[in-house]
């Protein structure tokens, strides 16, 4: 079966400072891989899509990159923080031809 | 533009109520998908069901429920019997797909307090 791994589970940042979120899919090839993010009280945001390695796209301009180095693996990344940039990361996986995403556990950053 | 709309904030029950979820949906696409997931205190997303846009019979999975209507732009959600492990936020979410990918718009989600 397949399986979502998110790290780290919660991580807090001061202004300014990098960002490495990292999430890696198993059990599946060739996943479509998605990050979010949830502000606090509100709904999801689409950040980044990705259909292969090193294929990225950004839904939103931001201070924030993704990369695909591998095929199931996916990095949200930061050089500086801004405050506005806190929230609950979240990584998705669709299979090539499903319709569903199915969301790892998610990251809570907060920046102070 | 795809929208989905809960209108709903918040709603609190008393175990054992039923409970229903409403989710508005603006698309001009014939063909889509509509999707309720679940989120728990822990904060994962857990899917619940997919729809397609040509299907419109309602689905029943033990207590839970999903009534589709085209006419309407509805997509709403019944909980029977509602239990506190139904405590959650539930996002009602639209996909585009013929942007060659599944892209998901989302609800603002409706929070869902199920006391004992």
């Amino acid at each position: 079966s397949q399986t979502i791994h998110q790290w780290p589970a919660t991580l807090v940042q001061p202004v300014g400072s990098p960002l490495s979120l990292e999430c890696t899919v198993e059990g599946t090839s060739n996943p479509n891989l998605y990050w979010y993010r949830q502000a606090a009280g509100r709904g999801l945001q689409l950040l980044f899509y990705s259909i292969g390695i090193d294929q990225i796209s950004s839904e939103v301009p931001q201070n924030l990159s993704a990369s695909r180095p591998q095929d199931r693996q996916f990095i949200l990344s930061s050089k500086k923080l801004l405050l506005s940039d806190s929230g609950f990361y979240l990584c998705a996986w669709s299979g090539l031809n499903g319709h569903e995403q199915y969301f790892g556990p998610g990251t809570r950053l907060t920046v102070t | 533009a795809q929208k989905v709309t809960q209108a709903q904030t918040e709603i609190s029950v008393v175990e054992k109520e039923d409970v229903t979820l409403d989710c508005v949906y603006e698309t001009r696409d014939t063909t889509y998908y509509l999707f309720w997931y679940k989120q728990p205190p822990s904060g994962e997303l857990v899917f619940l069901i997919r729809r397609n846009s040509f299907d419109e019979q309602n689905e029943i999975s033990g207590r839970y429920s999903w009534n589709f209507q085209k006419s309407t732009s509805s997509f709403n959600f019944t909980i029977t019997a509602s239990q506190v492990v139904d405590s959650a936020v539930y996002f009602c979410a639209l996909s585009e797909p013929n942007t060659g990918f599944q892209k998901l718009v989302f609800g603002t989600g409706t929070r869902l307090l199920v006391s004992p």
